[in-house]
């Protein structure tokens, strides 16, 4: 199975209030991870990133959490308006098993959904 | 500036045929990845190229191949189709090796 999962596969919340989606990864090498989010009939679309040096990281409406303890990855989202829905996937940056360089290995998503 | 730009949007297959997809890169990024993505499930990497060479690869069979051109463009071709390769393939490009991918919009494959 993959080494990056998510604790929900959906997520309904009210339009304004604060979205939470968590994710939980395996292994204690990645140093780097993303999140992203994918509407429908698109590509991913970067959000945010946090290195493994870090516990938080804050951009705009979005702050993800690490908690390298428990490994597990949080990605906030503040006021969560309508354009906000889609599914978001967490991936983790690991090496490849030639060791040349690193891959982003993804979960497998969850479908935020903002309820008027 | 155009992102990453991917040809064609869809296509449709038939088991045993050959497919070409396409990717031009967002201008000035020199490393392109490929991703297979299965309805309801996140992206799988399937290889990374960066200046020309293969960096990587995933787990996916020999059928499955890719390059990289001169202007940093890339294919990805996959010979003797199975049902199972329909997916959206996804092309992301950064412009080194560990940068942030970003990512087009996808070419939707069907194998009947």
């Amino acid at each position: 199975g993959e080494s990056v999962g998510l604790h929900l596969p959906t997520l309904s919340v009210q339009e304004g209030d604060n979205s939470i989606i968590n994710c939980a990864y395996s292994n204690s090498a990645s140093d780097y991870f993303i999140w992203y989010k994918q509407e429908s009939g698109k590509g991913p679309q970067f959000i945010i990133d946090i290195r493994s040096n870090m516990d938080k990281r804050q951009g705009q409406r979005v702050t993800v959490l690490l908690n390298k303890t428990v490994k597990h990855l949080s990605l906030q989202i503040a006021a969560t308006q309508p354009g906000d829905s889609a599914v978001y996937f967490c991936a983790e940056r690991t090496w490849f098993s030639s060791g040349s360089a690193r891959q982003l290995t993804f979960g497998s998503g969850t479908q935020l959904t903002v309820l008027p | 500036d155009a992102g990453v730009t991917q040809s064609p949007t869809h296509l449709i297959k038939t088991r045993g045929q050959h497919v070409t997809l396409r990717c031009s890169p967002i201008s000035g990024h020199k490393s392109v990845s490929w991703y297979q993505q299965v309805l309801g499930q996140g992206p799988q990497f399937i290889f990374q190229y960066y200046e020309k060479e293969e960096r990587g690869r995933g787990n996916f069979p020999d059928r499955f191949s890719a390059r990289q051109f001169p202007n940093y463009s890339s294919e990805l071709n996959v010979n003797a189709l199975l049902l199972g390769d329909s997916a959206l393939y996804l092309c992301a490009s950064s412009p080194f090796e560990e940068n942030i991918q970003y990512f087009g919009a996808g070419t939707r494959l069907s194998v009947l």
